[in-house]
């Protein structure tokens, strides 16, 4: 199975600052990687796909970036909405692993 | 609005059934193909199995296999997760999500998750 990391595990903003959050994956996966926002108890939303791909209604202040085995999902500035639990994806091959999430919490 | 709304959590014992179940509401459920997706108690999220449309192709994990079942009632714009034999490790939230249907898919909604908690 590929092994998706993400760092930081935690990170603490402002609204206002410009976040960067940072996936890598076991083996390359191309550009197959997912990004998600989750709230406690919450449906997961999808954010971006195919590593860069804006999905349907997400504001342009999130960006993904990356390929091969290291990507970036980057919120220009963060909205009081943005605080969140944000995971990565790979959809490259079975089974489609996720990274262990990152909560993104106000300072 | 695409909507899935999920049920049958609860509290069960060690080695014990339990049933959940997605109701799809807003999009041609038949023509998606599903997963189930759980996340522990402070882990992350972890992919369970996956049904294709008309329940022809099914896959799970190792961690699950054997134990599970994935169903899908396409009349009903249902999905169903059988779970038997249920360990303390089963304990989770579980989510049902749409498959984008794209080569290489991503999940492109998901439903907020039953609880199972798996306790003696």
């Amino acid at each position: 199975d590929i092994q998706m990391t993400q760092s930081p595990s935690s990170l603490s903003a402002s609204v206002g600052d410009r976040v960067t959050i940072t996936c890598r994956a076991s083996q390359t996966i191309i550009t197959y990687l997912n990004w998600y926002q989750q709230k406690p108890g919450k449906a997961p939303k999808l954010l971006i796909y195919g590593a860069s791909t804006l999905h349907s209604g997400v504001p342009s202040r999130f960006s993904g970036s990356g390929s091969g085995t290291d990507f970036t999902l980057t919120i220009s500035s963060l909205q009081p909405e943005d605080f969140a639990t944000y995971s990565c994806q790979q959809s490259y091959s079975a089974p489609r692993t996720f990274g262990q999430g990152t909560k993104l919490e106000i300072k | 609005e695409v909507q899935l709304v999920e049920s049958g959590g609860g509290v069960v014992q060690p080695g014990g059934s339990l049933r959940l179940s997605c109701v799809a509401s807003g999009f041609t459920f038949s023509s998606y193909a599903m997963n189930w997706v759980r996340q522990a108690p402070g882990r992350g999220l972890e992919w369970v199995s996956y049904i294709s449309s008309s329940s022809g192709t099914i896959y799970y994990a190792d961690s699950v296999k054997g134990r599970f079942t994935v169903s899908r009632d396409n009349a009903r714009n249902s999905l169903y997760l059988q779970m038997n034999s249920l360990r303390a490790e089963d304990t989770a939230v579980y989510h049902c999500a749409r498959d984008s249907g794209y080569n290489k898919s991503w999940y492109d909604s998901w439903g907020q998750g039953t609880l199972v908690t798996v306790s003696s």
